[in-house]
Protein backbone atom coordinates (compact mmCIF):
# COMPACT_ATOMS: atom_id res chain seq x y z
CA UNK A 1 0.00 0.00 0.00
CA UNK A 2 1.42 3.06 -0.85
CA UNK A 3 1.60 6.08 1.42
CA UNK A 4 2.81 9.63 0.78
CA UNK A 5 3.40 12.25 2.95
CA UNK A 6 4.37 15.86 2.33
CA UNK A 7 6.65 17.76 4.49
CA UNK A 8 7.98 21.80 4.45
CA UNK A 9 8.31 25.10 6.36
CA UNK A 10 4.82 26.04 7.29
CA UNK A 11 5.62 29.70 7.09
CA UNK A 12 6.92 31.49 4.03
CA UNK A 13 7.27 35.23 3.60
CA UNK A 14 5.99 37.09 0.70
CA UNK A 15 8.38 36.80 -3.09
CA UNK A 16 10.49 34.06 -1.42
CA UNK A 17 10.18 30.13 -2.58
CA UNK A 18 7.94 27.97 -1.53
CA UNK A 19 9.86 24.10 -1.17
CA UNK A 20 8.31 20.79 -0.05
CA UNK A 21 8.77 17.55 -1.08
CA UNK A 22 6.61 13.99 -0.74
CA UNK A 23 8.39 11.26 0.51
CA UNK A 24 6.92 8.26 -0.92
CA UNK A 25 6.65 4.66 1.08
CA UNK A 26 5.58 1.29 -0.54
CA UNK A 27 6.17 2.47 -4.34
CA UNK A 28 8.38 3.58 -6.54
CA UNK A 29 8.45 6.91 -8.00
CA UNK A 30 10.65 5.77 -11.32
CA UNK A 31 6.98 5.06 -12.70
CA UNK A 32 3.86 6.78 -13.01
CA UNK A 33 2.76 10.44 -12.26
CA UNK A 34 3.50 12.10 -9.54
CA UNK A 35 1.70 15.15 -9.21
CA UNK A 36 1.30 18.13 -6.61
CA UNK A 37 -2.59 19.69 -5.80
CA UNK A 38 -2.76 22.43 -3.32
CA UNK A 39 -6.65 24.02 -1.60
CA UNK A 40 -6.81 27.44 -0.48
CA UNK A 41 -8.32 27.58 3.02
CA UNK A 42 -12.51 27.07 2.26
CA UNK A 43 -12.28 26.75 -1.41
CA UNK A 44 -11.59 24.21 -4.65
CA UNK A 45 -8.66 22.00 -5.56
CA UNK A 46 -6.12 23.19 -8.23
CA UNK A 47 -3.60 20.39 -9.92
CA UNK A 48 -0.28 22.34 -10.06
CA UNK A 49 1.66 19.82 -12.02
CA UNK A 50 3.29 16.37 -12.47
CA UNK A 51 6.47 14.60 -12.63
CA UNK A 52 5.92 11.07 -14.75
CA UNK A 53 8.53 8.89 -14.95
CA UNK A 54 11.30 11.53 -12.86
CA UNK A 55 11.99 12.84 -15.74
CA UNK A 56 9.18 14.72 -18.07
CA UNK A 57 7.32 17.31 -16.15
CA UNK A 58 3.72 19.18 -16.96
CA UNK A 59 2.60 22.48 -15.36
CA UNK A 60 -0.93 24.21 -14.73
CA UNK A 61 -0.12 27.52 -17.30
CA UNK A 62 -1.40 29.58 -14.38
CA UNK A 63 1.44 28.41 -12.44
CA UNK A 64 4.17 27.31 -14.86
CA UNK A 65 6.44 30.70 -14.89
CA UNK A 66 7.03 29.91 -10.79
CA UNK A 67 6.83 26.17 -10.73
CA UNK A 68 9.33 23.61 -10.50
CA UNK A 69 8.61 19.57 -9.62
CA UNK A 70 11.63 17.62 -9.86
CA UNK A 71 12.34 13.64 -8.39
CA UNK A 72 15.30 12.28 -6.40
CA UNK A 73 15.11 8.35 -6.98
CA UNK A 74 17.55 7.58 -4.05
CA UNK A 75 15.14 9.32 -1.57
CA UNK A 76 12.50 7.79 -3.50
CA UNK A 77 11.32 11.47 -3.21
CA UNK A 78 9.82 14.17 -5.13
CA UNK A 79 9.66 17.94 -4.92
CA UNK A 80 8.05 21.28 -5.89
CA UNK A 81 9.01 24.89 -5.46
CA UNK A 82 6.70 27.76 -6.18
CA UNK A 83 9.10 30.91 -6.21
CA UNK A 84 7.58 34.61 -5.75
CA UNK A 85 4.89 33.72 -3.27
CA UNK A 86 1.86 35.54 -2.39
CA UNK A 87 -1.05 35.49 -0.49
CA UNK A 88 -3.03 33.79 -2.65
CA UNK A 89 -0.54 30.82 -2.52
CA UNK A 90 -1.44 29.99 1.26
CA UNK A 91 -3.13 26.50 1.05
CA UNK A 92 -2.75 23.09 1.52
CA UNK A 93 -0.69 21.48 -0.57
CA UNK A 94 -1.29 17.68 -1.49
CA UNK A 95 1.03 15.54 -3.26
CA UNK A 96 -0.63 12.55 -5.20
CA UNK A 97 0.12 9.63 -7.55
CA UNK A 98 -1.68 8.45 -10.48
CA UNK A 99 -1.45 5.09 -12.03
CA UNK A 100 -3.97 4.54 -14.72
CA UNK A 101 -7.28 6.17 -13.20
CA UNK A 102 -6.48 5.02 -9.58
CA UNK A 103 -4.77 8.42 -7.46
CA UNK A 104 -3.99 7.94 -3.89
CA UNK A 105 -3.09 11.02 -1.94
CA UNK A 106 -0.82 12.55 0.84
CA UNK A 107 -2.79 14.09 3.81
CA UNK A 108 -1.60 17.80 2.94
CA UNK A 109 0.22 20.37 4.49
CA UNK A 110 -0.48 24.19 5.25
CA UNK A 111 1.96 26.88 3.74
CA UNK A 112 0.65 29.88 4.71
CA UNK A 113 2.51 32.79 3.43
CA UNK A 114 2.95 35.66 5.45
CA UNK A 115 5.64 38.18 6.56
CA UNK B 1 -8.76 23.81 -20.21
CA UNK B 2 -11.29 21.98 -19.76
CA UNK B 3 -13.65 23.47 -17.13
CA UNK B 4 -15.76 21.22 -15.31
CA UNK B 5 -19.02 22.68 -14.06
CA UNK B 6 -20.59 20.69 -10.98
CA UNK B 7 -24.26 21.25 -10.16
CA UNK B 8 -25.85 22.05 -7.77
CA UNK B 9 -24.03 23.56 -5.65
CA UNK B 10 -25.63 22.09 -2.84
CA UNK B 11 -27.51 19.39 -2.24
CA UNK B 12 -29.96 19.59 1.16
CA UNK B 13 -31.16 15.29 1.46
CA UNK B 14 -32.15 13.15 4.23
CA UNK B 15 -30.52 9.94 5.47
CA UNK B 16 -31.92 7.20 3.53
CA UNK B 17 -32.28 9.76 0.54
CA UNK B 18 -30.50 9.46 -3.21
CA UNK B 19 -28.33 11.64 -3.85
CA UNK B 20 -27.93 12.27 -7.71
CA UNK B 21 -24.38 14.69 -8.95
CA UNK B 22 -23.57 15.97 -11.76
CA UNK B 23 -20.28 17.49 -13.70
CA UNK B 24 -20.46 18.75 -16.90
CA UNK B 25 -17.12 19.39 -19.14
CA UNK B 26 -16.49 22.10 -21.14
CA UNK B 27 -14.95 19.88 -24.06
CA UNK B 28 -15.30 15.71 -24.09
CA UNK B 29 -12.94 14.18 -21.66
CA UNK B 30 -10.83 11.43 -23.67
CA UNK B 31 -11.15 7.74 -22.69
CA UNK B 32 -13.77 8.59 -19.61
CA UNK B 33 -10.72 9.80 -17.25
CA UNK B 34 -13.50 11.12 -14.63
CA UNK B 35 -12.46 10.41 -11.17
CA UNK B 36 -14.67 11.80 -7.99
CA UNK B 37 -13.89 12.52 -4.22
CA UNK B 38 -15.25 13.13 -1.36
CA UNK B 39 -13.94 15.72 1.18
CA UNK B 40 -14.73 16.08 4.51
CA UNK B 41 -13.66 19.16 6.83
CA UNK B 42 -9.54 18.91 7.79
CA UNK B 43 -8.98 15.46 5.24
CA UNK B 44 -7.65 14.98 1.88
CA UNK B 45 -10.14 14.07 -0.93
CA UNK B 46 -10.59 10.17 -1.04
CA UNK B 47 -11.10 8.41 -4.47
CA UNK B 48 -14.53 7.69 -4.99
CA UNK B 49 -14.35 6.75 -8.42
CA UNK B 50 -12.31 6.76 -11.51
CA UNK B 51 -12.79 5.81 -14.98
CA UNK B 52 -15.81 7.54 -14.82
CA UNK B 53 -17.36 4.27 -13.31
CA UNK B 54 -14.85 2.15 -11.59
CA UNK B 55 -15.51 2.22 -8.09
CA UNK B 56 -12.08 2.74 -5.83
CA UNK B 57 -10.77 0.03 -3.39
CA UNK B 58 -13.20 -0.17 0.17
CA UNK B 59 -15.81 2.46 -1.46
CA UNK B 60 -19.42 0.83 -0.76
CA UNK B 61 -21.61 -0.33 -3.63
CA UNK B 62 -24.48 2.47 -2.71
CA UNK B 63 -21.39 5.13 -4.72
CA UNK B 64 -21.73 4.86 -8.63
CA UNK B 65 -20.31 6.73 -11.68
CA UNK B 66 -21.74 6.77 -15.11
CA UNK B 67 -21.24 8.93 -18.07
CA UNK B 68 -18.84 10.00 -21.11
CA UNK B 69 -17.78 12.65 -22.99
CA UNK B 70 -18.69 16.14 -21.13
CA UNK B 71 -21.55 14.79 -19.02
CA UNK B 72 -21.21 12.73 -16.15
CA UNK B 73 -23.14 11.60 -12.88
CA UNK B 74 -22.37 10.45 -9.22
CA UNK B 75 -25.18 8.68 -7.52
CA UNK B 76 -25.13 7.53 -3.90
CA UNK B 77 -28.40 5.24 -3.79
CA UNK B 78 -29.01 5.79 -0.16
CA UNK B 79 -27.37 8.45 1.99
CA UNK B 80 -25.50 7.34 5.12
CA UNK B 81 -25.15 10.15 7.76
CA UNK B 82 -21.08 10.01 6.80
CA UNK B 83 -21.69 10.85 3.50
CA UNK B 84 -22.52 14.12 4.05
CA UNK B 85 -19.44 16.25 2.41
CA UNK B 86 -17.98 17.92 -0.18
CA UNK B 87 -17.80 16.48 -3.64
CA UNK B 88 -15.54 16.79 -6.34
CA UNK B 89 -15.11 15.86 -9.66
CA UNK B 90 -11.61 15.67 -11.66
CA UNK B 91 -10.80 14.97 -15.22
CA UNK B 92 -6.93 13.75 -15.97
CA UNK B 93 -7.65 12.78 -19.66
CA UNK B 94 -5.41 13.67 -22.25
CA UNK B 95 -6.13 17.32 -22.37
CA UNK B 96 -3.83 19.31 -19.64
CA UNK B 97 -4.07 20.83 -17.41
CA UNK B 98 -5.92 18.20 -15.24
CA UNK B 99 -8.71 20.21 -13.50
CA UNK B 100 -10.86 19.95 -10.80
CA UNK B 101 -15.10 20.75 -10.83
CA UNK B 102 -15.72 23.94 -7.85
CA UNK B 103 -17.51 20.87 -5.58
CA UNK B 104 -21.01 19.78 -4.82
CA UNK B 105 -21.63 20.06 -0.79
CA UNK B 106 -24.08 17.25 0.08
CA UNK B 107 -25.88 18.60 3.45
CA UNK B 108 -28.12 17.32 5.71
CA UNK B 109 -31.97 18.87 5.47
Amino acid sequence: QVQLQESGPGLVKPSETLSLTCTVSGGSISSYYWSWIRQPPGKGLEWIGYIYYTVSTNYNPSLKSRVSISADTSKNQFSLKLSSVTAADTAVYYCARRIGGVWNWGQGTLVTVSS
Amino acid sequence: EIVLTQSPGTLSLSAGERATLSCRASQSVSSGYVAWYQQKPGQAPRLLIYGASSRATGIPDRFSGSGSGTDFTLTISRLEPEDFAVYYCQQYGTSLPWTFGQGTKVEIK
